[in-house]
């Protein structure tokens, strides 16, 4: 069984500085998928980025990039230029390919302080 | 394209009543999830249909939950009887076909049982 581990459960930076939240995982996968999505106080799961595990090349976003580690299984989200619209529960998620279940860490409660 | 619908938005019971949730998928999205989100942690999948088969419901506490999918649409999650511990956010999310594809969210709905 696949498992997500967020080993941050808070973290508060200031407006206009670059954070990064930690993910690792646990697969016997070759072949996968990683997404962070964002959960606002709304309560509404809204997706930041993706990484697909057979490209190398780290995806980004806008202010979003991802620094995807296959062999050491780790996915961390960078914000740059941190706004307070990113304060949010930061969720990190894993999907094996051919399956469609979604497995989600703990979770990364940021707080962008003004 | 309307998102993802779910109602109610809160529902507070006592404990050994029954509650009912609903769900209107983004149309023409096959796959449809029920996730539980307990307060503080990551969401957990309840169950996952394949328009209106059940593709996953290994998670799902099935002496006291159930749910359906009637025409490979909409979809009700059912608690008869609530415990205490069922207190969480009810989270409906649905996709297209495929192991890529994103997963949208619903706002959910807040199940407190006391």
């Amino acid at each position: 069984a696949q498992t997500v581990t967020q080993s941050q459960p808070e973290m508060s930076v200031q407006e206009a500085e670059t954070v990064t939240l930690s993910c690792t995982y646990d697969t016997s996968e070759n072949n996968y998928y990683l997404f962070w999505y964002k959960q606002p106080p709304s309560r509404q799961m809204i997706l930041v980025i993706r990484q697909e595990a057979y490209k190398q090349q780290n995806a980004t976003e806008n202010r979003f990039s991802v620094n995807f580690q296959k062999a050491a299984k780790s996915f961390s989200l960078k914000i740059s230029d941190s706004q307070l619209g990113d304060t949010a529960m930061y969720f990190c998620a894993f999907r094996a390919q051919g399956a469609q279940k979604l497995v989600f860490g703990q979770g990364t409660r940021l707080t962008i302080n003004p | 394209e309307a998102g993802v619908a779910q109602s109610p938005r809160y529902k507070i019971i006592e404990k050994r009543q029954s509650v009912a949730f609903w769900c209107n998928p983004i149309s023409g999205h096959a796959t449809l999830y029920w996730y539980q989100q307990i307060l503080g942690q990551g969401p957990k999948l309840l169950i996952q249909f394949q328009n209106n088969g059940v593709v996953d419901d290994s998670q799902l506490p099935k002496d006291r939950f159930s749910a359906e999918r009637l025409k490979g649409v909409d979809s009700t999650l059912k608690i008869q009887p609530a415990k205490l511990e069922d207190s969480a956010v009810y989270l409906c999310a649905s996709s297209e076909q495929g192991s890529n594809t994103e997963a949208f969210f619903g706002q959910g709905t807040r199940l407190t049982v006391v």
